[in-house]
């Protein structure tokens, strides 16, 4: 079945710009999870999503970062007036929804702030 | 912050050798995995073993877990050069996150 999909795959801005990530999760799978990872480092957690509530949002870096998920399946991450240091690939990965189940990653979305 | 950290950041072997990745961990854990990622992209999991777990055998992956020592090894035995990329270890505690390690790099030279 189809995995995980992102988009779009590149995304480069302008400094000050707002920017919105699309996550398609895998069909059926209720968790949701988005993570940043910076060049040549390991992922950093910004949010998990049970169905379409968050239940912690404590990893997003500021208030320009936000999460929606609807209908238990698409995830929007929208960072507001971009920075530079947001410059990073945005991955996003589902699971079933059990505590502890495999997360399956998307391809992420590597975004460049000029 | 990161709760794993793995050794070396960087390994480089022939194609044919085995390569160890060791992970190291502070806190209490549910289970721990490997991941794997080609070329900066999406992850690849390879495999998860559980706190009352010590080794597991997937193909020719083989991780251990010493839950004393807070540590785990990913042992790739026979590499290829296809087996170049980061692989990250992730543990999963009491909740939903997995908190993953800064990665070694491999090289696999043909």
């Amino acid at each position: 079945g189809a995995g995980v999909s992102q988009s779009p795959s590149n995304k480069v801005t302008e400094k000050g710009k707002d920017v919105e990530l699309r996550c398609d999760p895998i069909s059926g799978h209720t968790a949701l999870y988005w993570y940043r990872q910076r060049l040549g480092q390991g992922l950093e957690f910004l949010i998990y999503f049970q169905g379409n509530s968050a239940p912690d949002k404590s990893g997003l870096p500021s208030d320009r970062f936000s999460a929606e998920r609807t209908g238990e399946s698409v995830s929007t991450l929208t960072i507001q007036r971009t920075q530079q240091e947001d410059s990073a690939v945005y991955l996003c990965a589902s699971s079933s929804g059990g505590l502890q189940e495999t997360q399956y990653f998307g391809p992420g979305t590597r975004l460049l702030v000029l | 912050s990161q709760q794993g950290e793995e050794d070396p950041q960087a390994l480089s072997i022939q194609e044919g050798e085995n390569a160890t990745m060791n992970c190291s961990y502070k806190t209490s854990i549910n289970n721990l995995q490997w991941y794997r990622q080609n070329s900066g992209r999406g992850l690849v999991h390879l495999i998860l073993i559980r706190s009352n777990e010590r080794e597991k055998h997937s193909g020719r992956l083989r991780v251990t877990l010493d839950t004393s020592k807070k540590s785990s090894s990913l042992l790739i035995t026979a590499s290829r050069a296809a087996d170049t990329a980061s692989y990250f270890c992730a543990t999963a505690g009491s909740s939903y996150k997995l908190i993953f390690g800064s990665g070694t790099r491999l090289l696999v030279r043909p």
